[in-house]
């Protein structure tokens, strides 16, 4: 596509319970990223990958938080046991490659109620 | 470790005046610095960016950029803002890994 998908826009669930917020980068995009913005913040990683596989997870808050890349396109961010806490907004971007700035989605909003 | 900081979380500017948005950086080596900005209700674009040579860096919109090593600085800068540069403007740093490291933003309010 033109730019990066991100789907839904929107997640609300109930404490609890489990999500997937999908990413569908630039087709060609080697590198993906998830990151996470909580208002008045700036965005902070989460996870990198290249290709299918995650070169740096180092972001990822928990054991909670978990991301794939099977086909080195979509990558799906998949958060179990949600905590109100988890509530911002997920971004996910995309590069050729690491010496490219990164062009981002809309980013998907999560509220756990 | 990395990190960014930006000084001012709050400007607010009338139209034509100049803009000069502060960015800091820690990290000893070879960085690639960008500026993003936030229009209300939109995702991330990419203003600029520098990897190397000429420090003084154009970008989108009339905005430019100043390298400065020794300062470890990367300030942004515009000599006439407009109504329309209203938004969150976000300095980001790339050290020796492939991610990018935000600061924490900068809401610029330009009133008419």
């Amino acid at each position: 596509g033109a730019g990066v998908s991100q789907t839904p826009s929107n997640k609300v669930t109930e404490k609890g319970k489990y999500v997937e917020l999908r990413c569908d980068p630039i087709s060609g995009h080697t590198a993906l990223y998830w990151y996470r913005q909580s208002l008045g913040q700036g965005p902070e990683f989460l996870i990198y990958f290249q290709g299918t596989g995650a070169a740096d997870d180092s972001g990822l808050p928990n054991d909670r938080f978990f991301a794939v890349r099977p086909e080195g396109s979509v990558s799906t961010l998949k958060i179990q046991r949600t905590e109100r806490g988890d509530s911002a907004m997920y971004l996910c971007a995309s590069s050729p490659d690491k010496y490219y700035g990164y062009t981002f989605g809309s980013g998907t909003r999560l509220t756990v109620v | 470790a990395q990190s960014v900081s930006q000084h001012n979380h709050h400007v607010i500017l009338s139209e034509a005046a100049s803009l000069e948005l502060g960015c800091n950086y820690s990290y000893g080596g070879t960085v690639n610095l960008f500026w993003y900005v936030q229009y209300p209700g939109q995702h991330l674009q990419l203003l600029l960016k520098y990897f190397s040579g000429d420090p003084l860096v154009k970008g989108i919109k009339g905005f430019e950029a100043e390298f400065i090593k020794s300062k470890f600085s990367f300030n942004l800068r515009k000599p006439s803002v407009q109504w329309s540069d209203t938004a969150e403007y976000f300095c980001a740093v790339r050290g020796n890994t492939d991610k990018l490291i935000f600061g924490t933003g900068t809401r610029l309010q330009v009133f008419p």
